[in-house]
């Protein structure tokens, strides 16, 4: 089976920078995704690693290790409408390529 | 960037009738689709895999016979919410791959918001 964990909430103030972690247990292991939802919408597709290392893309990186089977979320420069849930999700080969999510983390970025 | 669509957007029914929600592939051609569910603070669950012309793989405790699911063509899946319960209200989210595309990203459809009275 499968585990995908990652913190139900976290708090960050406008500006900063907040780390979102996500570790997993899975057999199949076939590429590690996040993407962003805000409330009452769908998720819309943030980053993808499938390799080891760090993957950049604007305020956005992220980064996997898959010997530890752990990938972090990194968001700089933190703004307002930064506010949602953030849910990673594996994808496994063992179950048909379908992407396994985790419970997602809210994140709330005060003033 | 590809779209996939979703409709009706919000849904109100009374318990016991059948409800249908479409799910379109607008510029692209999706051999896979994915529903999913979603209660509120929860995260998305899986309900059922549907591939083009062949019958739908459902998750462990989803109710095939509740929950019907069509792939007719490479761009429309359906799925029929079959004499709806209160506890059904939920958010129902599509998904599709590009049959052409890179194959590691899945499209989101908007989401559909069905409410059962």
């Amino acid at each position: 089976g499968q585990n995908i964990d990652q913190p139900t909430e976290m708090t960050a103030t406008e500006g900063a920078i907040v780390q979102i972690n996500c570790t997993y247990q899975t057999s199949g292991f076939n590429g590690l995704f996040w993407y962003q939802q805000h409330a009452g919408e769908a998720p819309t597709f943030l980053s993808y690693n499938v390799l080891d290392g760090l993957e950049e893309k604007g305020r956005f990186s992220s980064f996997l290790s898959r010997s530890k089977g752990y990938s972090y979320l990194l968001l700089k420069e933190l703004q307002m409408k930064d506010s949602a849930s953030y849910l990673c999700a594996v994808r496994d080969n063992n179950q048909g390529g379908k992407l396994i999510f985790g419970q997602g983390t809210e994140l709330s970025v005060k003033p | 960037g590809a779209v996939v669509s979703q409709h009706p957007s919000r849904v109100i029914c009374k318990s016991g009738t059948s409800v249908k929600i479409e799910c379109r592939s607008l510029d692209f051609q999706a051999t896979t689709m994915f529903w999913y569910r979603q209660f509120p603070k929860q995260s998305l669950m899986l309900m059922a895999t549907s591939n083009e012309g062949s019958k739908a793989t459902y998750e462990q405790g989803v109710e095939k016979d509740k929950f019907l699911i069509n792939h007719a063509s490479l761009t429309l899946s359906t799925l029929t919410v079959t004499s709806a319960h209160p506890e059904d209200s939920s958010f129902y989210i599509c998904s599709a791959r590009d049959l052409k595309g890179v194959s590691y990203e899945q499209y989101f459809g908007p989401g559909t918001r069905l409410t059962v009275t």
